[in-house]
């Protein structure tokens, strides 16, 4: 079966640090892959999404961006963390009609 | 721009009842729409979803009804257990499946016993 693993669940990062959020995808190949993010108040927003390696489509302007360097790896990559990019992250991959997601990592930065 | 509103921020349901999600959307390119399940601290699951060529969709309790000419669709939950209670998610997709979802704010339901 197909399962998808992303880590870390939970983190505390300060202001104008780096940040890499990490996904992995089991029992699957060549997956659609996207990135949501969850901000307080708001709906999910997808932020990436890939269909192969090394093919990045972006949704969003941010200070952020996304790389697959293998096919089943999926990394989210911040320079510099501001307040706002606090929120629950999730990662999640298609096939068809379905799309499965992470269990999610909420990112506080202070 | 929100092409997906569910306008609902929440809902409280009697145990028992009928639970009755709404979701509106704009982009009459959408064509294929699901429900999405979500508890604190965890990513959603799938509930349920339907094709644009289609107007209902059944699957044990969840029924989700689509009315295209008034771009509207519905989440109904019957009856309604406690277990219901979370965040609801209406998402859409132009590309016939779940690629590049658009999803709404959410509708927390909330079921009262």
């Amino acid at each position: 079966s197909q399962t998808i693993h992303q880590w870390p669940a939970t983190l505390v990062q300060p202001v104008g640090s780096p940040l890499s959020l990490e996904c992995t995808v089991e029992g699957t190949s060549n997956p659609n892959l996207y990135w949501y993010r969850q901000a307080a108040g708001r709906g999910l927003q997808l932020l990436f999404y890939s269909v192969g390696i090394g093919q990045i489509s972006s949704e969003v302007p941010q200070n952020l961006s996304a790389s697959r360097p293998q096919d089943r790896q999926f990394i989210l990559s911040y320079k510099k963390l501001l307040l706002s990019d606090s929120g629950f992250y999730l990662c999640a991959w298609s096939v068809m009609t379905e799309a499965f997601f992470g269990q999610g990592t909420r990112l506080t930065v202070v | 721009d929100q092409q997906v509103k569910q306008n609902s921020p929440s809902l409280s349901v009697q145990e028992g009842r009928i639970s009755i999600l709404n979701c509106d959307y704009t982009n009459s390119m959408f064509d294929y729409f699901l429900w999405y399940k979500k508890y604190p601290a965890e990513g959603p699951t799938f509930l349920i979803s339907i094709s644009s060529i289609k107007d209902k969709n059944e699957d044990g309790r969840f029924t989700v009804f689509l009315n295209k000419s008034a771009k509207h669709l519905s989440l109904h939950i019957v009856p309604s257990q406690p277990g219901d209670s979370a965040v609801y998610f209406c998402a859409a997709s132009t590309r016939g499946g779940a690629d590049g979802l658009t999803f709404g704010k959410g509708t927390h339901l909330i079921i009262q016993p």
